[in-house]
């Protein structure tokens, strides 16, 4: 079975510009997470959905950043205009959805994609 | 609100050597803990976890953790080292009425060496 798809790998780009991040979560997965990894740091959370609904995105930066599951499955994070400190990776996750709040249901994470701003 | 603290950014071992990578967390509920490997340009792996069962947990690749309540603490181990251990191990925290079970909190890591 294939895991969690990101693409692209490797991001290179100058400030200002923007820049879209792209994942496919494992098939059958209803919930998906884009997480935030700074050099040194561990994963900090973005946005969780939920199908199509984003149910945790509090931690979302909405100035600049911007999120899509737009039929339940794939998703895109977009960044505009990308800053110096963005450049981090990052990291997309799925899991099957339980019982929400109650129970614990395991994330499978994605390579991820390094962006670097110029 | 949770946290998560790793002590020690590096930890350096010899293969065949005993493993300890230290996790301390803050939770105000009884939390569910973690911990992830990351292998270079990979994604995190689950390697165990503590759901309020057994206290001991076992993991994979010989990988065990135990829930200390008193302590807070959820210390990772592997009784002898393997040059494929090294890796970043990330700790990890959740729990109920802060985000669910499935809102994770990292720690910041620990990077894991192991030498001949």
């Amino acid at each position: 079975e294939a895991g969690v798809v990101q693409s692209p790998r490797y991001k290179i780009i100058e400030k200002k510009q923007p820049v879209a991040f792209w994942c496919n979560p494992i098939s059958g997965h209803n919930t998906l997470y884009w997480y935030l990894q700074n050099l040194g740091q561990g994963p900090e959370l973005l946005i969780r959905y939920e199908n199509e609904e984003a149910v945790d995105d509090s931690q979302l930066p909405k100035d600049r950043f911007s999120a899509e599951r737009l039929k339940g499955v794939d998703s895109t994070l977009k960044i505009q205009p990308a800053e110096l400190g963005d450049s981090a990776v990052y990291l997309c996750a799925s899991s099957p959805t339980g019982l929400a709040g109650s129970s614990y249901n395991e994330q499978f994470f994605g390579p991820g994609t390094r962006l670097t701003v110029l | 609100a949770q946290s998560v603290t790793q002590l020690g950014s590096h930890v350096s071992v010899s293969e065949g050597a005993l493993v300890l990578l230290r996790c301390n967390y803050s939770s105000s509920v009884p939390p569910y803990l973690f911990w992830y490997v990351q292998y270079p340009n990979q994604g995190l792996q689950l390697l165990l976890k503590y759901t309020s069962a057994a206290t001991l947990v076992k993991g994979i690749n010989g990988f065990e953790a135990e829930f200390k309540k008193s302590e807070t603490s959820f210390h990772l181990t592997k009784p002898s080292a393997h040059m494929s251990d090294a890796a970043e191990y990330f700790c990890a925290v959740s729990a109920p009425f802060s985000g669910g079970y499935n809102k994770l909190i990292f720690g910041a890591g620990t990077r894991l060496a192991v030498h001949p």
